[in-house]
């Protein structure tokens, strides 16, 4: 089966750091993808792991570990736009459906 | 050209109308994807086109009927449609089918059944 988890929602402050965690039961794994999505909008691609580690771009980072099914997007120096839902989707190869989405992570950002 | 279009943007019909949402690309992109999203809920894949063959029907009903006339274009042909099928419908497309690939995202039809 496939199940992806994710907390429902968060909230943070502007200028602080926040984690958003995501674990994942896939009968596959073939890498796990971030999209953030405001509301109302098209999900945008933030960034892709498939090893094991930290990838960085900016104040964005994604974190993988296969053998936990586990992986987090970190968020850096919190502006309000990064208001927004964060979905985490796996690339599970040996099922039917080329990406799983998880509920997403809806993430308020206050002053 | 970087970006995947889909018109209309809104759209209202009744349960007996027959509507089509169409998805352009121009990234060369041999994937193309619909899906749909209720409020607060993440997508939900519809259809693949791979190659310009359908490769994954998510168990859709016959209602939503899709079309691929070619490699840049994606179209979802609507008839009979229920309240419950309001939703956001979004296209995505990506270079291939395969692993590694990222899924550009159309803006979405807001459709609404009434």
């Amino acid at each position: 089966g496939q199940n992806i988890d994710q907390p429902t929602e968060m909230t943070a402050t502007e200028g602080a750091i926040v984690q958003i965690n995501c674990t994942y039961q896939t009968s596959g794994f073939n890498g796990l993808f971030w999209y953030q999505q405001h509301a109302g909008e098209a999900p945008t691609f933030l960034s892709y792991n498939v090893l094991d580690g930290l990838e960085e771009k900016g104040r964005f980072s994604s974190f993988l570990s296969r053998s936990k099914g586990y992986s987090y997007l970190l968020l850096k120096e919190l502006q309000m736009k990064d208001s927004a839902s964060y979905l985490c989707a796996v690339r599970d190869h040996t099922g039917n459906t080329p990406l799983v989405f998880g509920k997403g992570t809806r993430l308020s950002v206050i002053a | 050209d970087t970006e995947v279009t889909q018109t209309p943007k809104h759209l209202v019909m009744g349960m007996t109308n027959k509507k089509s949402l169409k998805c352009e690309q121009h990234m060369g992109h041999r994937a193309m994807y619909w899906y749909k999203q209720k409020a607060k809920k993440p997508p939900e894949l519809m259809f693949v086109y791979s190659y310009e063959k359908l490769s994954i029907n998510e168990s859709v009903p016959s209602r939503f009927s899709p079309e691929c006339p070619n490699s840049s274009l994606l179209n979802l042909h609507l008839h009979a449609l229920q309240p419950e099928d309001s939703a956001l419908y979004l296209c995505a497309s990506s270079p291939g089918d395969g692993a590694a690939y990222e899924q550009y995202f159309g803006p979405g039809t807001r459709l609404t059944v009434t």
